[in-house]
């Protein structure tokens, strides 16, 4: 079983709010992205967690604030953004993270926000 | 520093027409691992295929194939006889067992459509 779910599957919010996104996986995997992809572009790296700590952050904004409760989750919680910020947010996991490069990365179906 | 080509923005076919998306790579290590993935309209990654850099044989799967050159530094995808529900965008992508960082490149992305 390969799967990774998001929820929600789409969210519209105002620049003032504060909501959450959500990721889980069931495959034992110890690394977990977060990922944000514009139309038309590839996936942008924002965050990787491994073994529930935080081990990369792409100079992402603090707007955006990760959260990996325990090994099957993870969490984006957004605050104050921007109309820019509107994009698909992908979730991934992997078996591990920063071993050889060599892990291959699970995706989920992904969270399309909209920000008015 | 790595970079991954797609060269190939929107390919468009007929039913039954065999189909090759190009990828050339660029990397200074000995040890990389390539993949392709397919994201169709649902916004979903799909993992296709894994090839590590000491792993020159190509590789079929069904209607699939790929062919992996390190001469040319390429790692191209075949889909034969293409179906509809090929229609998707594909991105080839690059892992590095070198570097500290251990994130995919994407590449840019090839559109993919088939038409009936």
């Amino acid at each position: 079983d390969t799967e990774v779910t998001q929820t929600p599957k789409h969210l519209v919010m105002g620049m003032t709010n504060k909501k959450s996104l959500k990721c889980e996986q069931h495959m034992g995997h110890r690394a977990m992205y977060w990922y944000k992809q514009k139309a038309k572009k590839p996936p942008e790296l924002m965050f990787v967690y491994s073994y529930e700590k935080l081990s990369i952050n792409e100079s992402v904004p603090s707007r955006f604030s990760p959260e990996c409760p325990n090994s099957s989750l993870l969490n984006l919680h957004l605050h104050a953004l921007q109309p820019e910020d509107s994009a698909l947010y992908l979730c991934a996991s992997s078996q591990s993270h920063g071993t050889s490069g060599s892990e291959t990365q699970y995706f989920g179906p992904g969270t399309r926000l909209l920000v008015l | 520093a790595q970079k991954v080509t797609q060269a190939q923005t929107e390919i468009s076919v007929v039913e039954k027409e065999d189909v090759t998306l190009d990828c050339v790579y660029e990397t200074r290590d000995t040890t990389y691992y390539l993949f392709w993935y397919k994201q169709p309209p649902s916004g979903e990654l799909v993992f296709l295929i894994r090839r590590n850099s000491f792993d020159e044989q190509n590789e079929i799967s069904g209607r699939y194939s790929w062919n992996f050159q390190k001469s040319t530094s390429s790692f191209n995808f075949t889909i034969t006889a293409s179906q509809v529900v090929d229609s998707a965008v594909y991105f080839c992508a690059l892992s590095e067992a070198g570097t500290g960082r251990r994130a995919l490149t994407f590449g840019s992305g090839t559109r993919l459509q088939v038409q009936p």
